[in-house]
């Protein structure tokens, strides 16, 4: 059973472009979270989404930053107009569909550089 | 809202002495608590988790943790600590109702000598 899957693993970026960041969640998963870590620091919870759903954004930024979950295919952490501050490392974890305390399970994560 | 706190920055033991390395929280309800590893350039591994039942949970690897409702704590153990366990331990806590997000501590280095 394949894990978690990210691409790119690394990714750089000149100000102002756009960086688009894609996770295949494991088999049988269908919830999907995006975190990310500034270096030295633990992560910090973006989105949360469900197939077509976003279910919780609270800790994704209002402006440049969208979060997408289709029907088919990887889920998309787009960052529009990226900017310095943007430079981080992008997680995203996946968890099966029953509730309960089930553990989020992480890909390798992408390395955003913007230069 | 719910925090973690991992008061040590860094945790240095010796080879084959025990480890402990620290988490307190605070959450509204009742915790789901959470232990994962990373090692460099990578992504986060599940060691063990806290849900309900007994206090006591042993994880991956020898590791394992103590629940301590009174003192809202979940410290990581493990009896007898190997070179190979330096990396960066992250403590994470959410409520077992509403957000399914994880709230994550700022990690423990673990540096253990030889």
């Amino acid at each position: 059973n394949a894990g978690v899957m990210q691409n790119p693993r690394h990714l750089v970026r000149r100000r102002g472009q756009e960086a688009r960041l894609r996770c295949s969640p494991m088999k049988g998963h269908s919830h999907v979270y995006w975190y990310r870590q500034l270096p030295e620091e633990g992560l910090k919870f973006m989105v949360y989404l469900q197939k077509e759903n976003i279910i919780d954004e609270s800790g994704m930024p209002k402006e440049r930053f969208s979060a997408e979950f289709p029907k088919e295919g990887p889920s998309i952490l787009r960052i529009q107009q990226v900017v310095r501050g943007d430079s981080a490392a992008y997680f995203c974890a996946s968890s099966p569909p029953i509730q309960g305390g089930n553990e989020q399970y992480f890909g390798p994560g992408t390395r955003l550089t913007v230069t | 809202a719910q925090s973690v706190a991992q008061p040590e920055d860094q945790v240095n033991v010796a080879e084959g002495n025990p480890l402990t390395v620290k988490c307190t929280y605070s959450v509204s309800g009742n915790p789901y608590l959470f232990w994962y590893v990373q090692y460099p350039n990578r992504g986060l591994q599940f060691l063990l988790k806290y849900i309900t039942g007994d206090n006591l949970v042993k994880g991956s690897y020898g590791f394992e943790a103590e629940f301590n409702k009174s003192q809202t704590s979940f410290h990581l153990k493990k009896p007898s600590a190997l070179v190979s366990d330096s990396a960066l331990y992250f403590c994470a806590v959410r409520a077992d109702t509403g957000r399914r997000a994880l709230t994550f501590g700022s990690g423990t280095r673990l540096q253990v000598q030889p």
